[in-house]
């Protein structure tokens, strides 16, 4: 198993532009996150995902858009990035139940100029 | 809302002193919880996790954490640090009716040889 994938592992962006991140897993795992990760203040929770067909909305959701169309694959897209979406963005997802493992991904540096 | 609170930014120690790291949170029903680490240059990992039973928990390498609900803490402990310790520390709290997973915002744990 490949466990939890990210692409791309580094990306530079002009503000404005757009962009999605890409994050699958191979574990069939219902539930997905992102967390996006800044200096001094941990992981913040931005969207997450239940299960195919069925997201919503974390701590910091405003910027982002989610789709969960497979268990597979959850992208997160930045529609017009802004400077203060620098930093590096996690995917996770988590086994069965409630208490279940949370496996993160090996993170997507991100920064906009 | 739910929130994590770690009470120490940043922990230097030298080897084989004993460690203890804070973590509080702010909701009042069940709660699964969970220590991560992640080591430089690393993605998060879990080191243990706590969801019912025997308030002490332990996990891999050592670590400990003890479920105080009254204090509605779950502080992380190792009797004997090692230079390889030195990580960032995440707490992270689910309420057992939401999926959300909530991390507080690390502490950096430096261990001095």
């Amino acid at each position: 198993n490949a466990g939890v994938t990210q692409t791309p592992k580094f990306q530079v962006l002009k503000t404005g532009q757009s962009m999605t991140l890409q994050c699958a897993q191979d574990m069939n795992h219902e539930y997905m996150s992102w967390y996006r990760q800044d200096p001094g203040m941990g992981l913040r929770l931005i969207h997450y995902s239940v299960g195919a067909g069925i997201t919503d909305q974390g701590e910091v959701p405003n910027g982002y858009n989610v789709s969960r169309s497979t268990t597979e694959d959850f992208p997160l897209r930045l529609l017009s990035a802004a400077p203060s979406q620098t930093s590096v963005y996690f995917c996770a997802s988590r086994g069965q139940g409630l208490a279940g493992e949370q496996f993160f991904g090996p993170g997507t540096r991100l920064t906009v100029l | 809302a739910q929130s994590v609170s770690q009470h120490n930014h940043h922990v230097i120690l030298s080897e084989a002193a004993s460690l203890e790291l804070g973590c509080n949170y702010s909701y009042g029903g069940t709660v699964n919880l969970f220590w991560y680490v992640q080591y430089p240059g690393q993605h998060l990992q879990l080191l243990l996790k706590y969801f019912s039973g025997d308030p002490l928990v332990k996990g891999i390498k050592g670590f400990e954490a003890e479920f105080i609900k009254s204090k509605f803490s779950f502080n992380l402990r190792k009797p004997s640090v090692q230079w390889s310790d030195t990580a960032e520390y995440f707490c992270a709290v689910n309420e057992n009716r939401d999926d959300k997973i909530i991390f507080g915002k690390g502490t950096r744990l430096h261990i001095l040889p």
